[in-house]
């Protein structure tokens, strides 16, 4: 098993262009969910899918939108990309069925994204 | 509002000594709590975790402690190992949301 994984691994924009962030897991997990990680912020939600067919906002949506594409895949794109937006972007997945350890998040190998 | 920290941003050991790294939440009601480990250029690697209705719950080379009457939560590492440097996160569900909260991180050095 791949795990999580995201493409791409690096990426420079200017102010304005538009991108997509790909993320795929092959563990059939039910959930999915992007984060971006600034110095000294820790690890922040901007959207998650607890399930294929929903996405729901996190705690930091604002120039973002997600879409969940099938149950291994979960988009995030950036409509008009700013200099804040410069930051590492990791995708997660965890089964979320109940039992005892699905609610255990697996993290992909991240994004970094800067903004111009 | 609920937060997850920690009380120290880094810990330097020497190998071979056992590392005990901090962690405060103040969520009463989080029920689920996860210790991951970054290493640089990485994304978080789940270590432990432990539920609410445990206070002691030991893996390899590693031990999480739980209190929850004062809201701390521990990682201990036994024989700290060059390897085992890197940043360390705790994480507690918010209940309701599953949605993880997680702290700041405590950057971990290990010394020869």
């Amino acid at each position: 098993n791949a795990g999580v994984t995201q493409t791409p691994k690096f990426q420079v924009l200017k102010t304005g262009q538009s991108m997509t962030l790909q993320c795929a897991q092959d563990m059939n997990h039910n959930s999915m969910y992007w984060y971006r990680q600034d110095p000294g912020m820790g690890l922040r939600l901007i959207y998650y899918s607890a399930s294929e067919g929903t996405t729901d906002k996190g705690e930091v949506p604002n120039g973002y939108n997600v879409s969940r594409l099938n149950k291994r895949e979960f988009s995030l794109r950036l409509e008009s990309a700013a200099p804040s937006q410069t930051s590492v972007y990791f995708c997660a997945s965890s089964e979320l069925s109940g039992r005892v350890g699905g609610d255990t998040q697996y993290f992909g190998p991240g994004t970094r994204l800067t903004v111009l | 509002g609920e937060s997850v920290g920690l009380h120290l941003p880094t810990l330097s050991v020497q190998e071979g000594d056992n590392s005990i790294i901090n962690c405060a939440y103040s969520n009463s009601a989080s029920d689920y709590f996860i210790w991951y480990k970054q290493e640089s250029g990485k994304g978080p690697q789940f270590i432990i975790d432990i539920r609410s209705n445990m206070d002691k719950r030991q893996g390899q080379r590693v031990t999480v402690l739980l209190n929850k009457t004062v809201k701390h939560l521990s990682l201990q590492i036994a024989a700290t190992q060059p390897g085992d440097s890197a940043v360390y996160f705790c994480a507690e569900i918010n209940t309701g949301f599953q949605k993880l909260v997680f702290g700041t991180g405590t950057r971990l050095l290990v010394s020869p």
